[in-house]
């Protein structure tokens, strides 16, 4: 199975919004509400930020936030701030009892 | 606090076998289900494999299907992953994380463990 899709880059200024896409199909993003999204910061292990499409885990900023429409899902990350930072990855379960994962987006504030 | 404690990487020659250990705590980790993950160098994410809290069920990503193999102790807290006939595309921090129950997402990771596969 391919990698999830993802845009490689976003950037943008603080205090503003983005919204990262993640494109599956149909075995994977579309068919599952197992959608998930990490932030990864230089030299450091992935940070779980978004699971089960929009759910956010105790302690991660409301400023985060996740959708899913058709085979599409979404991070948005509103009021960005310099420690936003990071590569971000989605990552959904499949119908192969596997687990996919996006190429990353490198977000940058400006 | 849960903590994932990877070791056992090292550079290897292509063709050889190497032995990845995950020290678990913080958590009943006979109740979750566990993973590996690994990171080429400036690559992306890669979903290795899973095996279920219990043992019995182990599901591995087609690119080590047939080499690697996943295992834990319960006992000991500690998960596994044996590498067999490691190729140079397997060079990569392997991550230990942790499955979040009720759903089917990781939610915990380890720092990693570099496994460098040259010749």
């Amino acid at each position: 199975q391919s990698a999830l899709t993802q845009p490689a880059s976003v950037s943008e200024s603080p205090g503003q919004s983005i919204t990262i896409s993640c494109t599956g199909t149909s075995s994977d993003v579309g068919g599952y509400n197992y959608v998930s999204w990490y932030q990864q910061h230089p030299g450091k292990a992935p940070k779980l930020m978004i699971s089960d499409v929009s759910k956010r885990p105790s302690g991660v900023s409301n400023r985060f936030s996740g959708s899913k429409s058709g085979n599409t899902a979404s991070l948005t990350i509103s009021g960005l701030q310099a420690e936003d930072e990071a590569d971000y990855y989605c990552s959904s379960y499949t119908n192969s009892r596997t687990w996919l994962f996006g190429g990353g987006t490198k977000l940058t504030v400006l | 606090q849960v903590q994932l404690v990877e070791s056992g990487g090292g550079v290897v020659q292509p063709g050889r076998s190497l032995r990845l250990s995950c020290a678990a705590s913080g958590f009943s980790f006979r109740d979750y289900a566990m993973h590996w993950v690994r990171q080429a160098p400036g690559k992306g994410l890669e979903w290795v494999a899973v095996l279920w809290y219990d043992g019995s069920n182990k599901i591995y990503a087609d690119s080590v299907k047939g080499r690697f193999t996943i295992s834990r102790d319960n006992s000991q807290n500690t998960l596994y992953l044996q590498m067999n006939s490691l190729r140079t595309e397997d060079t990569a921090v392997y991550y230990c994380t942790k499955d979040l129950s009720g759903s089917y997402t990781i939610d915990y990771w380890g720092q990693g463990t570099l496994v460098t596969v040259s010749s």
